[in-house]
């Protein structure tokens, strides 16, 4: 079964911490995409990556950071936590064009 | 840059009646997606369509692609309470051999006896 794992289901974090975010997935897929999601806002691009070591700005980058060391592991980095960066966020994977995105279970994090 | 938009955000439905949801796009493209989200969860692909003309069907949910007018519709007939829910739908504007989905804002969907 296709799994998209992302390693908190909740977080609390203060402002100014560094926040590491971890999605994992099983499907060998070169496609990984960080979203956020915020009411009355839907689905927001951060970073996405093609590939290893590969990444690319979304739509709303700022504040935020990526690591994929390896494929199967996409990390978003929060470099400075701010209280507008409270939010769900959404980790999704796909093997190529025109098949689905599968998503994780989502993060909500909450920045005090 | 591309809008994706959804239209209307809320729509509240009777249960067995039919109604119809849209999403129109800003720009040429003939890859789009519906997802389905339940409150609290993730979001679950409903539907790829991959083509003008091209229409999925699953249980009481229809989904059909014009790209000529850049619009999506997603059909529901005799709506019951199982389908309240946000559905988004995304537009992918990539070429090549990789995705990038553009999201619209969603439209909650509540059925009502």
């Amino acid at each position: 079964d296709v799994k998209v794992t992302q390693s908190s289901r909740y977080l609390v974090k203060r402002t100014g911490e560094k926040v590491f975010l971890e999605c994992v997935q099983d499907m060998d897929h070169e496609n990984m995409f960080w979203y956020r999601q915020d009411p009355g806002l839907g689905l927001r691009l951060i970073y996405f990556s093609y590939d290893v070591k590969m990444k690319e700005k979304g739509d709303i980058p700022e504040g935020y950071s990526v690591s994929r060391e390896k494929k199967e592991r996409f990390s978003l980095i929060l470099e400075s936590a701010s209280t507008n960066q409270t939010s769900m966020y959404l980790c999704a994977s796909t093997g190529s064009v025109n098949e689905k995105l599968f998503f994780g279970s989502g993060t909500q994090l909450s920045v005090l | 840059e591309l809008k994706v938009e959804q239209n209307p955000l809320f729509l509240s439905m009777q249960e067995g009646k039919n109604y119809t949801i849209y999403c129109n796009y800003s720009t040429t493209s003939d890859r789009l997606y519906w997802y389905r989200q339940d409150p609290g969860k993730s979001l679950e692909s409903l539907f790829v369509l991959l083509s003008n003309g091209a229409v999925k069907q699953e249980g009481r949910l229809m989904a059909s692609l014009d790209t000529k007018a850049r619009l999506s519709t997603l059909h529901i007939t005799a709506a019951v309470h199982d389908l309240s829910a946000t559905y988004f739908c995304a537009v992918d504007m990539s070429t090549g051999a990789n995705s990038k989905l553009t999201f619209g804002k969603g439209i909650t969907l509540s059925v009502r006896p």
